[in-house]
């Protein structure tokens, strides 16, 4: 059974770091594009980052510079390293698999999030 | 980046219903585009990608449409495990940008 599990939420204070961990059983965290995904309490999904089977990372605007994506491929875990935590970054931090289907029209890949975790809670307050 | 708008934000609908759901895209996707369900607690579950293609086990009531800016999500005959809520995102361009969400809840 393909299976992702995060780990390391918790209540932090402003400034703080934390780092979350996903654990994959039933697919190679290495061979796949890997996100996070993250969830303000009633609000929508946010894109966080990716990091892609090659190592390349990507992040959004809002966390870039402060958090950090990235794997151990002995492990067979995904990570997201935080730090300078804000209120702002309060939230359920979901990890999942971006698939990649086959070649699109415009000749670039379809990637779709397939797998998914039950996510972690991440709370950022004094 | 590429911003993506959901509408309507919300609605209600009674089992039976047709339902559609549009996400438009603020530059041409293609059909780079899929889409989400999320309950309450859940994690969100992939329906569709590449705008029209449905993910295995999902129900044939499920349908997607669209390419370039304007994509629709349609679910026919409404059954109770389907009040949710439904997500757009593109997979054209990082950041892979989602839509703000679409409840669908019971009339």
């Amino acid at each position: 059974e393909v299976q992702l599990v995060e780990t390391g939420g918790g209540l932090i204070q402003p400034g703080g770091s934390l780092r979350l961990s996903c654990i994959a059983s039933g697919l190679t965290v290495s061979s796949n594009y890997m996100t996070w995904v993250r969830q303000a309490p009633g609000k929508g999904l946010e894109w966080v980052a990716v990091i892609y089977s090659g190592a390349s990372t990507y992040y959004a605007d809002s966390v870039n510079g402060r958090f950090t994506i990235s794997r151990d491929n002995s492990k067979n875990t995904l990570y997201l390293q935080m730090n300078s935590l804000r209120a702002e970054d309060t939230a359920v931090y979901y990890c999942a698999r971006d698939a990649k289907g086959e070649r699109g029209n415009r000749g670039y890949y379809y990637y779709y999030m397939d797998v998914w975790g039950k996510g972690t809670t991440v709370t950022v307050s004094s | 980046d590429t911003q993506m708008t959901q509408s309507p934000s919300s609605l209600s609908a009674s089992v039976g219903d047709r339902v559609t759901i549009t996400c438009r895209a603020s530059q041409s996707i293609s059909n780079y585009l899929n889409w989400y369900q999320q309950k309450p607690g859940k994690a969100p579950e992939l329906l569709i990608y590449a705008a029209s293609s449905l993910q295995s086990g999902v129900p044939s009531r499920f349908s997607g449409s669209g390419s370039g800016t304007d994509f629709t999500l349609t679910i026919n005959n409404l059954q109770p495990e389907d009040f949710a809520t439904y997500y757009c995102q593109q997979s054209y361009s990082t950041p892979r940008t989602f839509g703000q969400g679409t409840k669908v809840e019971m009339k």
